[in-house]
């Protein structure tokens, strides 16, 4: 019953290196998304998807990169990490529809940039 | 501007008590309102509303929603120290995007 799954859980970057956080879930959902949640902050939408191959900009998307090969992955790239950009990162995913369905979170990704 | 506010930021409430969260809106193309809880980790899911006055429950957790006033409120009765946690309100304003408040902060004191 994984869900949503996110890798990796902790990571530090120095300031200019670059990764990719990874998100995959096995819900068969179309909808997927990356949150930041800075603390005591909600949180911040940073790319969604609404589809493979289909993939648009949230309120924060600066400093980030996503792709959507697959229904199941939507891997969020950081190329040159600042320290702004030390939160926790949340992947999402909903089932495609037009009545409201509620997403499903990972676990999330703590990232520090020093 | 879509915007969610949520109040209080901070409660801290003795076990048994009943606490009201309040979580206010201006969205445009408002869909629904959602409440999720957030312990150490993932945010999970409360409730989903979209028609006003129809109260959902949930053991002790009960939410309403009213769209005239633009406001929903979260209703938790006989707190217990489990209860603690954030709790985030988020609207939806079409194609599946959400727009998350703050979040109140809850502790339960045994």
């Amino acid at each position: 019953n994984a869900g949503v799954t996110q890798t990796p859980k902790f990571r530090i970057l120095k300031i200019g290196q670059s990764m990719t956080l990874q998100c995959a879930q096995d819900m068969n959902h179309n909808y997927m998304y990356w949150y930041r949640q800075d603390p005591g902050m909600g949180l911040k939408l940073i790319y969604y998807s609404v589809g493979a191959g289909i993939t648009d900009k949230g309120e924060v998307p600066n400093g980030y990169n996503v792709s959507r090969s697959t229904t199941e992955d939507f891997p969020l790239r950081l190329e040159l990490a600042a320290p702004s950009q030390t939160s926790v990162y949340f992947c999402a995913s909903s089932p495609r529809g037009r009545n409201n369905q509620p997403q499903h979170f990972g676990d999330g990704t703590r990232l520090s940039i020093l | 501007e879509d915007k969610v506010v949520q109040s209080p930021l901070s409660l801290v409430v003795h076990e048994g008590d009943t606490v009201t969260l309040n979580c206010s809106y201006e969205v445009t193309n408002f869909r629904s309102l959602l409440w999720y809880k957030q312990e150490k980790k993932a945010p999970t899911f409360l409730f989903m509303l979209t028609s006003s006055g129809i109260e959902k429950k949930s053991g002790r957790l009960s939410s309403i929603l009213d769209k005239k006033e633009l406001f929903s409120i979260l209703n938790i009765t006989a707190t217990q120290t489990g209860d603690s946690a954030v709790y985030l309100c988020a609207a939806n304003f079409g194609n599946e995007k959400l727009t998350f408040g703050t979040g109140t902060r809850l502790t339960i004191i045994p």
